[in-house]
């Protein structure tokens, strides 16, 4: 059975920083692109970013550029997010997706349970 | 970006009802549209993939169609543990973009 579990979510002071992880089972996980993806309170999804399977391609959304650094340790089966200069607007649950890629087709088959990142002071 | 446009935004409708959501990109996108089903306090589920593929797993009565700019999400006889929301991506183009949501009651 495919998981992905998402943890390191908290409460963090405008300007701090916090480091996600989402731990993969279930699945060749060095096989699949994987992305972050994010809903703040009460609104619709957002992409955040994604990485490749052998992390030769990485992208960002242009809201999280230059704070937000994506990785992952095959080894460990782990994806990571690491949020540097966090602002209020940061606040959402943020989901990890594995995404399948067919042909040109691209398309998130499962998803975590999120992790809630709280940003104020 | 390519943005993505649903609607309606919300409606209610009666179990055993045909519900269509509608979703139109700003660009020709063309078969390249997902849709995602949300329930309360849950993850996004992957329903329709490529337009109108039917995700492993996922009952008959959702199907989806379209392309170019304009799909629909047909729910074609709901029941009561259709209640959600609706997410319409299209993964035409990097970043990926979703439309604002459905929310789907059912009366």
């Amino acid at each position: 059975e495919v998981q992905l579990v998402e943890s390191g979510g908290g409460l963090v002071q405008p300007g701090g920083s916090l480091r996600l992880s989402c731990a993969a089972s279930g699945f060749t996980f060095s096989s699949y692109e994987m992305n972050w993806v994010r809903q703040a309170p009460g609104k619709g999804l957002e992409w955040v970013s994604y990485i490749s399977g052998s992390s030769s391609t990485i992208n960002y959304a242009d809201s999280v550029k230059g704070r937000f650094s994506i990785s992952r340790d095959n080894a460990k089966k782990s994806l990571y997010l690491q949020m540097n200069s966090l602002r209020a607007e940061d606040t959402a649950v943020y989901y990890c997706a594995s995404q399948v890629t067919w042909g040109s087709y691209r398309y998130w088959g499962s998803w975590g349970q999120g992790t809630l990142v709280t940003v104020s002071s | 970006d390519i943005q993505m446009t649903q609607s309606p935004s919300s409606l209610s409708a009666s179990v055993g009802d045909r519900v269509t959501i509608t979703c139109r990109a700003s660009q020709t996108i063309l078969n390249y549209l997902n849709w995602y089903q949300q329930k309360a306090g849950k993850a996004p589920k992957l329903l329709i993939y490529a337009a109108s593929s039917l995700q492993s797993g996922v009952p008959s009565r959702f199907s989806g169609s379209g392309s170019g700019t304009d799909f629909t999400l047909t729910i074609s006889s709901l029941q009561p543990e259709d209640s959600a929301i609706y997410y319409c991506q299209q993964s035409h183009s990097t970043p990926l973009t979703f439309g604002q949501g459905t929310k789907l009651e059912i009366k």
